[in-house]
Protein backbone atom coordinates (compact mmCIF):
# COMPACT_ATOMS: atom_id res chain seq x y z
CA UNK A 1 0.00 0.00 0.00
CA UNK A 2 1.75 3.65 -1.11
CA UNK A 3 -1.12 5.32 0.52
CA UNK A 4 -0.50 7.78 3.32
CA UNK A 5 -0.28 5.64 6.81
CA UNK A 6 -0.10 7.13 10.55
CA UNK A 7 0.73 5.47 13.53
CA UNK A 8 -0.48 4.90 16.28
CA UNK A 9 -4.70 4.41 15.17
CA UNK A 10 -5.47 5.08 18.25
CA UNK A 11 -3.60 6.42 21.76
CA UNK A 12 -5.26 6.31 25.25
CA UNK A 13 -3.50 8.75 27.76
CA UNK A 14 -3.49 10.57 31.18
CA UNK A 15 -3.71 13.98 31.17
CA UNK A 16 -0.44 15.95 31.57
CA UNK A 17 1.41 12.92 29.80
CA UNK A 18 2.81 13.92 26.45
CA UNK A 19 2.62 11.98 22.88
CA UNK A 20 3.75 11.66 19.15
CA UNK A 21 2.47 10.82 16.68
CA UNK A 22 3.80 9.68 13.11
CA UNK A 23 2.64 10.10 9.46
CA UNK A 24 4.50 8.40 6.54
CA UNK A 25 3.11 10.26 3.10
CA UNK A 26 2.97 8.95 0.25
CA UNK A 27 6.93 8.99 -1.30
CA UNK A 28 6.76 11.40 -3.58
CA UNK A 29 4.56 14.54 -2.28
CA UNK A 30 6.77 17.17 -0.94
CA UNK A 31 4.10 18.91 1.10
CA UNK A 32 2.51 17.43 4.31
CA UNK A 33 0.09 18.82 6.62
CA UNK A 34 -1.64 17.99 9.83
CA UNK A 35 -5.49 18.52 10.80
CA UNK A 36 -7.62 17.95 14.15
CA UNK A 37 -11.02 16.43 13.80
CA UNK A 38 -13.11 16.64 16.89
CA UNK A 39 -16.71 14.89 17.07
CA UNK A 40 -19.11 16.34 14.23
CA UNK A 41 -17.14 19.08 13.26
CA UNK A 42 -14.86 19.26 10.22
CA UNK A 43 -11.30 19.05 10.31
CA UNK A 44 -8.93 22.08 11.11
CA UNK A 45 -5.52 22.72 10.04
CA UNK A 46 -2.62 23.08 12.48
CA UNK A 47 0.25 23.22 10.33
CA UNK A 48 2.35 22.42 7.12
CA UNK A 49 5.44 21.77 5.39
CA UNK A 50 7.38 22.27 2.13
CA UNK A 51 9.82 19.72 2.23
CA UNK A 52 11.24 19.98 6.01
CA UNK A 53 10.30 23.84 6.25
CA UNK A 54 7.59 24.54 8.34
CA UNK A 55 5.63 27.19 6.18
CA UNK A 56 1.99 27.78 8.28
CA UNK A 57 0.88 26.90 11.90
CA UNK A 58 -2.77 27.59 12.89
CA UNK A 59 -3.53 29.80 15.72
CA UNK A 60 -5.01 26.37 17.02
CA UNK A 61 -1.27 25.10 17.52
CA UNK A 62 -0.31 26.05 21.16
CA UNK A 63 3.13 25.99 22.73
CA UNK A 64 2.59 22.38 23.90
CA UNK A 65 2.03 20.82 20.29
CA UNK A 66 5.38 20.99 17.66
CA UNK A 67 5.92 19.48 14.54
CA UNK A 68 8.84 18.34 12.39
CA UNK A 69 9.68 16.89 9.40
CA UNK A 70 13.48 16.49 9.52
CA UNK A 71 14.17 15.35 6.44
CA UNK A 72 11.41 16.16 4.26
CA UNK A 73 9.75 12.36 4.24
CA UNK A 74 8.18 11.03 7.55
CA UNK A 75 6.65 13.77 10.05
CA UNK A 76 5.95 13.62 13.11
CA UNK A 77 3.51 15.50 15.59
CA UNK A 78 4.02 15.85 19.46
CA UNK A 79 1.71 16.79 22.24
CA UNK A 80 2.89 17.94 25.41
CA UNK A 81 1.48 17.53 28.74
CA UNK A 82 -2.15 16.78 27.07
CA UNK A 83 -5.53 17.94 28.42
CA UNK A 84 -8.84 16.45 27.76
CA UNK A 85 -9.78 19.12 25.06
CA UNK A 86 -6.37 17.88 22.98
CA UNK A 87 -9.13 13.98 22.32
CA UNK A 88 -9.43 14.61 18.73
CA UNK A 89 -8.68 12.32 15.68
CA UNK A 90 -5.50 13.73 14.39
CA UNK A 91 -5.07 13.79 10.53
CA UNK A 92 -2.01 13.67 8.11
CA UNK A 93 -2.54 14.88 4.34
CA UNK A 94 -0.03 14.60 1.50
CA UNK A 95 0.75 16.49 -1.49
CA UNK A 96 2.37 17.57 -4.31
CA UNK A 97 3.45 21.31 -4.83
CA UNK A 98 5.24 24.44 -5.62
CA UNK A 99 4.35 27.84 -4.81
CA UNK A 100 0.75 28.91 -4.32
CA UNK A 101 -0.43 26.29 -6.40
CA UNK A 102 -2.98 23.68 -5.08
CA UNK A 103 -2.75 19.87 -5.87
CA UNK A 104 -5.60 16.86 -4.23
CA UNK A 105 -4.16 16.17 -1.02
CA UNK A 106 -4.47 12.38 0.13
CA UNK A 107 -5.30 11.78 3.65
CA UNK A 108 -4.12 8.78 6.13
CA UNK A 109 -6.70 7.25 8.45
CA UNK A 110 -5.84 9.39 11.61
CA UNK A 111 -5.08 8.49 14.69
CA UNK A 112 -7.49 8.66 17.39
CA UNK A 113 -6.12 10.80 20.32
CA UNK A 114 -8.12 9.96 23.92
CA UNK A 115 -7.12 12.06 26.85
CA UNK A 116 -8.46 10.76 30.30
CA UNK B 1 -10.50 34.58 4.03
CA UNK B 2 -11.99 31.85 2.78
CA UNK B 3 -15.11 29.72 4.21
CA UNK B 4 -17.14 27.18 3.32
CA UNK B 5 -20.80 26.44 5.17
CA UNK B 6 -22.53 23.58 4.48
CA UNK B 7 -26.12 21.67 5.88
CA UNK B 8 -26.40 20.16 8.92
CA UNK B 9 -27.42 16.20 9.18
CA UNK B 10 -28.60 14.29 9.74
CA UNK B 11 -29.82 13.19 6.94
CA UNK B 12 -31.54 9.55 6.81
CA UNK B 13 -33.35 8.61 3.32
CA UNK B 14 -34.69 5.47 1.91
CA UNK B 15 -32.65 3.52 -0.27
CA UNK B 16 -33.13 4.99 -3.72
CA UNK B 17 -34.42 8.18 -2.51
CA UNK B 18 -32.60 11.30 -4.13
CA UNK B 19 -29.98 13.34 -2.06
CA UNK B 20 -29.00 16.75 -2.39
CA UNK B 21 -26.49 18.16 0.78
CA UNK B 22 -26.52 22.14 0.26
CA UNK B 23 -22.92 23.87 0.33
CA UNK B 24 -21.82 27.32 0.02
CA UNK B 25 -18.79 29.27 -0.10
CA UNK B 26 -17.02 32.21 0.28
CA UNK B 27 -13.57 32.81 -1.36
CA UNK B 28 -11.59 35.49 -2.68
CA UNK B 29 -11.20 34.49 -6.45
CA UNK B 30 -12.17 30.69 -7.99
CA UNK B 31 -10.43 28.07 -5.90
CA UNK B 32 -11.16 24.68 -6.66
CA UNK B 33 -14.12 22.95 -4.74
CA UNK B 34 -14.35 19.66 -3.24
CA UNK B 35 -16.39 16.59 -1.58
CA UNK B 36 -14.74 14.63 0.47
CA UNK B 37 -16.15 11.32 2.02
CA UNK B 38 -15.23 9.59 5.33
CA UNK B 39 -16.88 6.24 5.58
CA UNK B 40 -17.33 4.55 8.95
CA UNK B 41 -13.82 3.70 10.55
CA UNK B 42 -11.82 4.81 7.37
CA UNK B 43 -9.72 8.44 6.48
CA UNK B 44 -11.50 11.04 4.00
CA UNK B 45 -10.86 10.47 0.52
CA UNK B 46 -11.60 12.63 -1.97
CA UNK B 47 -15.48 12.06 -4.16
CA UNK B 48 -15.09 14.70 -6.57
CA UNK B 49 -13.87 18.21 -7.23
CA UNK B 50 -14.24 21.12 -10.01
CA UNK B 51 -12.08 23.60 -10.73
CA UNK B 52 -13.46 26.71 -12.20
CA UNK B 53 -17.20 28.21 -12.61
CA UNK B 54 -19.73 25.46 -14.70
CA UNK B 55 -17.74 22.67 -13.66
CA UNK B 56 -19.67 19.50 -12.92
CA UNK B 57 -17.48 17.14 -10.69
CA UNK B 58 -19.17 13.62 -10.82
CA UNK B 59 -18.13 10.28 -9.19
CA UNK B 60 -19.87 6.65 -7.90
CA UNK B 61 -23.30 8.53 -9.24
CA UNK B 62 -22.48 11.72 -7.53
CA UNK B 63 -22.57 15.10 -9.02
CA UNK B 64 -21.88 18.83 -8.23
CA UNK B 65 -21.41 21.99 -10.00
CA UNK B 66 -19.50 24.97 -8.89
CA UNK B 67 -21.77 28.09 -9.22
CA UNK B 68 -20.24 31.17 -9.05
CA UNK B 69 -23.59 33.02 -8.99
CA UNK B 70 -24.80 31.33 -6.28
CA UNK B 71 -21.40 30.81 -4.35
CA UNK B 72 -22.89 27.36 -4.54
CA UNK B 73 -21.39 23.61 -4.44
CA UNK B 74 -24.29 21.08 -3.94
CA UNK B 75 -23.94 17.39 -3.97
CA UNK B 76 -26.73 15.36 -5.38
CA UNK B 77 -27.04 11.53 -5.93
CA UNK B 78 -30.33 10.64 -8.05
CA UNK B 79 -30.32 6.81 -5.98
CA UNK B 80 -28.89 6.27 -2.69
CA UNK B 81 -27.45 3.11 -1.51
CA UNK B 82 -26.65 1.67 1.52
CA UNK B 83 -23.33 1.87 1.08
CA UNK B 84 -23.36 5.59 0.77
CA UNK B 85 -23.64 6.21 4.42
CA UNK B 86 -21.23 8.51 5.48
CA UNK B 87 -19.80 11.84 6.77
CA UNK B 88 -19.51 14.18 3.48
CA UNK B 89 -17.79 17.33 3.93
CA UNK B 90 -17.81 20.46 1.31
CA UNK B 91 -14.09 21.90 1.44
CA UNK B 92 -12.16 24.58 -0.27
CA UNK B 93 -8.11 25.04 -0.63
CA UNK B 94 -6.81 28.70 0.92
CA UNK B 95 -4.36 30.66 -0.80
CA UNK B 96 -1.48 28.96 0.96
CA UNK B 97 -2.89 25.47 -0.12
CA UNK B 98 -4.47 24.13 3.29
CA UNK B 99 -7.93 22.97 2.86
CA UNK B 100 -11.22 24.35 5.14
CA UNK B 101 -13.80 22.26 5.37
CA UNK B 102 -17.27 22.46 6.32
CA UNK B 103 -18.72 20.69 9.90
CA UNK B 104 -19.78 17.62 7.50
CA UNK B 105 -22.92 16.07 6.78
CA UNK B 106 -23.95 12.52 7.92
CA UNK B 107 -26.43 10.60 5.73
CA UNK B 108 -27.87 7.45 6.59
CA UNK B 109 -29.33 5.37 4.35
CA UNK B 110 -32.06 2.48 5.05
CA UNK B 111 -32.69 -0.52 3.16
Amino acid sequence: DTGVSQDPRHKITKRGQNVTFRCDPISEHNRLYWYRQTLGQGPEFLTYFQNEAQLEKSRLLSDRFSAERPKGSFSTLEIQRTEQGDSAMYLCASSRGEGSSYNEQFFGPGTRLTVL
Amino acid sequence: GNSVTQMEGPVTLSEEAFLTINCTYTATGYPSLFWYVQYPGEGLQLLLKATKADDKGSNKGFEATYRKETTSFHLEKGSVQVSDSAVYFCALPSNTGKLIFGQGTTLQVKP
